[in-house]
């Protein structure tokens, strides 16, 4: 069965600091994974996405995530966290051979302080 | 930039009483999904559905649930006889494309709560 875990409910971190949301990933065959981030009131926004190729992927508002295949990691990573990142973030993963069926994390919620 | 939207924003609604949420997908999407999220778990996969018919769904969406995509823009999630453990945030999803590679748009959701 696939399923993705988020081992942190919260992250606090101060503005100007790097950040790092954890999410490790349990899927038979390749897997597709997934950064969302959800503002209060508002539907999930897809970050960044790890297809294939490199390890090391980047995305939307200075975001970026790295597939670790042998640790079976999908870590969101920002190298100078602003407060306007705190937010909700969700890591999800789906088979490639799937029709796409999405299986999220329970959510990490990101604080980022002045 | 295209979004999905999602009406209404809020339902309350009687336990056994019939309801239909709405989603209108991004124009030129071709999959589109339904996913909820009781209050403090997971968001859930509930259904895809391409080509007008399910393409594939999860054990929560029993014979109480279907899904219609009524025309040419809206796709609608209907819920018969409601429960109190339907009490949810439902969040529509649409892509371009599947396959796994593609990236889902979501809709800022509907909470429905069932009293």
């Amino acid at each position: 069965a696939q399923s993705v875990a988020q081992p942190e409910d919260q992250v606090n971190v101060a503005e100007g600091n790097p950040l790092t949301v954890k999410c490790t990933y349990s899927v038979s065959g390749n897997p597709y994974l997934f950064w969302y981030v959800q503002y209060p009131n508002r539907g999930l926004q897809f970050l960044l996405k790890y297809i294939t190729g490199d390890n090391l992927v980047k995305g939307s508002y200075g975001f970026e995530a790295e597939f670790n295949k042998s640790q079976t990691s999908f870590h969101l990573k920002k190298p100078s966290a602003l407060v306007s990142d705190s937010a909700l973030y969700f890591c999800a993963v789906t088979r490639g051979s799937t029709l796409g069926r999405l299986y999220f994390g329970r959510g990490t919620q990101l604080t980022v302080w002045p | 930039e295209p979004e999905v939207t999602q009406t209404p924003s809020h339902q309350v609604t009687q336990m056994g009483q019939e309801v239909i949420l709405r989603c209108v997908p991004i124009s030129n999407h071709l999959y589109f999904y339904w996913y909820r999220q009781i209050l403090g778990q997971k968001v859930e996969f509930l259904v895809s559905f391409y080509n007008n018919e399910i393409s594939e769904k999860s054990e929560i969406f029993d014979d109480q649930f279907s899904v219609e995509r009524p025309d040419g823009s809206n796709f609608t999630l209907k819920i018969r006889s409601t429960k109190l453990e339907d009490s949810a945030m439902y969040f529509c999803a649409s892509s371009a494309s599947t396959g796994g590679g593609y990236e889902q748009y979501f809709g800022p959701g509907t909470r429905l709560t069932v009293t």
